[in-house]
């Protein structure tokens, strides 16, 4: 069973447009909700992370939108451009039992960004 | 500070054999998670590591065990290779005791032929 359910799996966006990936969850005992970046032949990059204490982080043009009650999270990705051009996990984590120190990831955003 | 590094970056072995694969975190982080990823099965979780104690383990068979030393360096280790073991395997080091916020090495490429 997916804890974490990602969308859409491909994402094709202009240059200057506005990147948006959603998450869903349903374990409560999650806590801690990153988004990583990963490009071919690399390891997943951490981008920005949030706690359902606060509902919108921004950190450049990286932001995470978070409704707690609907169990949902989103990245959106402002002004998008070529080198944003790679795969986006959405995972969560908790401090409790099975979920300490594990994240569970979605199964993954390709995003190209054209020129 | 350097980053999580993994030994080595590629591996070829035979189904059948065993494999160790080696991970040094990042300086003063006591958790090491390790994680399968393949392209039909994604990120999966295999076990995480806090001062030298298994916290918890993800559904994989008894073949796949792991270790966590002193100085927080760790090792998997998977025995008796099967084709389906082919993957990325990856490696991820934490600050803190609930190790959430989670910084991953390159990885270790495993070809099982």
């Amino acid at each position: 069973q997916q804890q974490v359910k990602q969308s859409p799996q491909s994402l094709i966006v202009q240059k200057g447009g506005i990147s948006i990936i959603n998450c869903a969850y349903e374990n409560t005992a999650f806590d801690y909700f990153p988004w990583y970046q990963q490009f071919p032949g690399k390891g997943p990059a951490l981008l920005i992370a949030i706690r359902p204490d606060v509902s919108e982080k921004k950190e450049g043009r990286f932001t995470i939108s978070f409704n707690k009650s609907a169990k949902q999270f989103s990245l959106h990705i402002m002004d998008s451009q070529p080198g944003d051009s790679a795969t986006y996990f959405c995972a969560a984590s908790g401090v409790k039992g099975s979920t300490l120190g594990r994240l569970y990831f979605g199964r993954g955003t390709q995003l190209t960004v054209w020129p | 500070k350097a980053g999580v590094t993994q030994t080595p970056r590629y591996l070829i072995k035979t189904r059948g054999q065993q494999v160790t694969l080696s991970c040094s975190p990042i300086s003063g982080h006591r958790s090491v998670s390790w994680y399968q990823q393949t392209p039909g099965q994604g990120l999966q979780f295999l076990f995480e590591y806090f001062s030298e104690t298994q916290r918890n383990k993800g559904n994989f068979p008894g073949r796949f065990s792991g270790r966590q030393f002193s100085n927080s360096r760790s090792e998997m280790n998977v025995s008796t290779l099967e084709l389906g073991d082919s993957a990325l395997y990856l490696c991820a080091s934490s600050t803190g005791p609930t190790g959430d916020e989670q910084y991953f090495g390159p990885g270790t490429r495993l070809t099982v032929t």
